[in-house]
């Protein structure tokens, strides 16, 4: 199969602090990876797509300054929230796409993170 | 660009009834669809896709979806739910270009299954 993980699973965290969630595939290489955030009983919005070497594409309206992403491996990217507000506080869940040859050609989630900034 | 759209927010079914949850797209040329499960705190599971082939594609833990063109849809069924069914779920939908990253989810459909 093709597992995602992501850690931590839950953090909390003071306002004006910075807090990093490292995304994993770990039976997969994954050169492309995404970033979405979850609002409570909403749908996924996508915030960025993490590409292995490059520089992330930011959707609309994401702060690329706030939301730092680093894909420095094919089975590793990072989601850095810098000086972080309780407005930022949500659930975070990370994306990464099976493309194999051979493969399925979907994208796996991770278990998700649940950042609260107090 | 492509677009779903889940037009129920909520579905309640008894233990045992089949279920239904219903997804409509919009994209040009042929879509590639998708529908994920979202279990409490937890990330999305994939439960089936459709690419090509047989408008009925079968998935995990004994859902089915039916693929169709005319109508645009691809609504997720289930002979006899559980009350493990219970979760939270989305249609997803990617354009089939090459290159192409870019999926879009509908707002999701909460499925209650009551004993």
């Amino acid at each position: 199969g093709a597992v995602v993980s992501q850690h931590p699973s839950w953090v909390i965290c003071k306002s004006g602090t910075s807090v990093k969630i490292e995304c994993r595939s770990l039976d997969f290489q994954a050169t492309t990876m995404f970033w979405y955030r979850q609002f409570p009983k909403q749908s996924l919005m996508l915030m960025a797509t993490s590409n292995e070497g490059s520089k992330a594409t930011y959707e609309q309206g994401v702060e690329k300054d706030k939301f730092l992403i680093n894909h420095a491996s094919l089975t590793l990217s990072t989601l850095t929230v810098t000086s972080a507000h309780p407005e930022d506080s949500s659930f975070y869940i990370c994306s990464a796409r099976d493309r194999r040859v051979g493969g399925t050609d979907t994208q796996y989630f991770g278990p998700g993170t649940r950042l609260t900034v107090l | 660009a492509q677009s779903v759209a889940q037009p129920e927010d909520q579905v309640n079914v008894a233990e045992g009834n089949p279920l239904t949850v219903k997804c409509t797209y919009s994209v040009s040329g042929n879509p590639y669809l998708f529908w994920y499960v979202q279990y409490p705190n937890r990330g999305l599971q994939f439960l089936l896709k459709y690419i090509t082939g047989d408008n009925l594609v079968k998935g995990s833990y004994g859902f089915e979806a039916e693929f169709n063109k005319s109508q645009t849809s691809f609504h997720l069924k289930k002979p006899s739910a559980l009350v493990s069914d219970s979760a939270l779920y989305f249609c997803a939908v990617r354009a089939p270009l090459a290159n192409n990253n870019d999926m879009r989810f509908g707002a999701g459909t909460r499925l209650t299954v009551k004993p």
